[in-house]
């Protein structure tokens, strides 16, 4: 059975603070992995990853994605409380190109 | 700028009548899906459709969902008739298959059965 698990399920930092947010897959004709960020409302895409080990960088988020391990992290160093959010993988079967989606990390950041 | 749009954001109603959300993707984009996102389930395929005809409808209770696209520029999801367990927040997304990956969303329908 296709599925994305995220860990944490929720986490707590004070600003400034550095978090990692895991992702590891187990999708049936992977072609690639999504990152998205969910504040109040709809999803807002982050990052796709295709290739192993190259670094997508945005200002302070970067990720990165292992297809031999099945796992991709998301970084974001120096936290700002606009980073606090539901942050969203998924990966993308080539075949249908349907996303398989995480439950989703809920990080809170803290002034 | 190019946006996925739909309407109506906020519905609320009363159990047994009839639902009808509206999606209009990102022009170009020929590829639309329908999630539903809840606190409990997350977000979860109801079911997407490709040049406007249907893919894969699997997630959607068939006995009172349906989803239809009219036209390129306009896809329906309707529920009929509606019950509590069905409130929840309603997103579209678009995308062009094959070139790109990436679904962008719209505002979803914020929808409340009384």
């Amino acid at each position: 059975e296709d599925k994305v698990v995220q860990s944490p399920l929720s986490l707590v930092v004070h600003e400034g603070d550095t978090v990692t947010l895991n992702c590891s897959y187990e999708v049936t004709n992977f072609r690639s992995l999504l990152w998205y960020k969910q504040e109040k409302k709809a999803p807002t895409f982050l990052f796709m990853l295709t290739s192993s080990g190259i670094e997508k960088k945005s200002g302070r988020l970067s990720s990165i994605l292992d297809k031999k391990e099945l796992f991709s992290i998301l970084n974001i160093t120096a936290t700002q409380t606009g980073d606090s959010a539901i942050y969203l993988c998924a990966g993308l079967m080539d075949s249908n190109y349907q996303l398989i989606w995480g439950a989703g990390t809920k990080l809170i950041i803290k002034p | 700028d190019a946006r996925v749009t739909q309407t109506p954001r906020h519905k609320v109603t009363e159990m047994g009548q009839e639902v009808t959300m509206r999606c209009q993707p990102i022009l170009g984009h020929n590829t639309v899906f329908w999630y539903r996102q809840t606190m409990m389930q997350g977000l979860e395929l109801l079911a997407y459709f490709r040049n406007r005809a249907p893919l894969d409808d699997s997630g959607m209770p068939k006995d009172r969902f349906s989803a239809e696209m009219p036209d390129a520029t306009l896809a329906t999801l309707k529920i009929q008739p509606s019950e509590p367990r069905d409130s929840a927040v309603y997103f579209c997304a678009s995308a062009q298959r094959p070139r790109g990956d990436t679904q962008y969303f719209g505002p979803g329908t914020r929808l409340t059965v009384l």
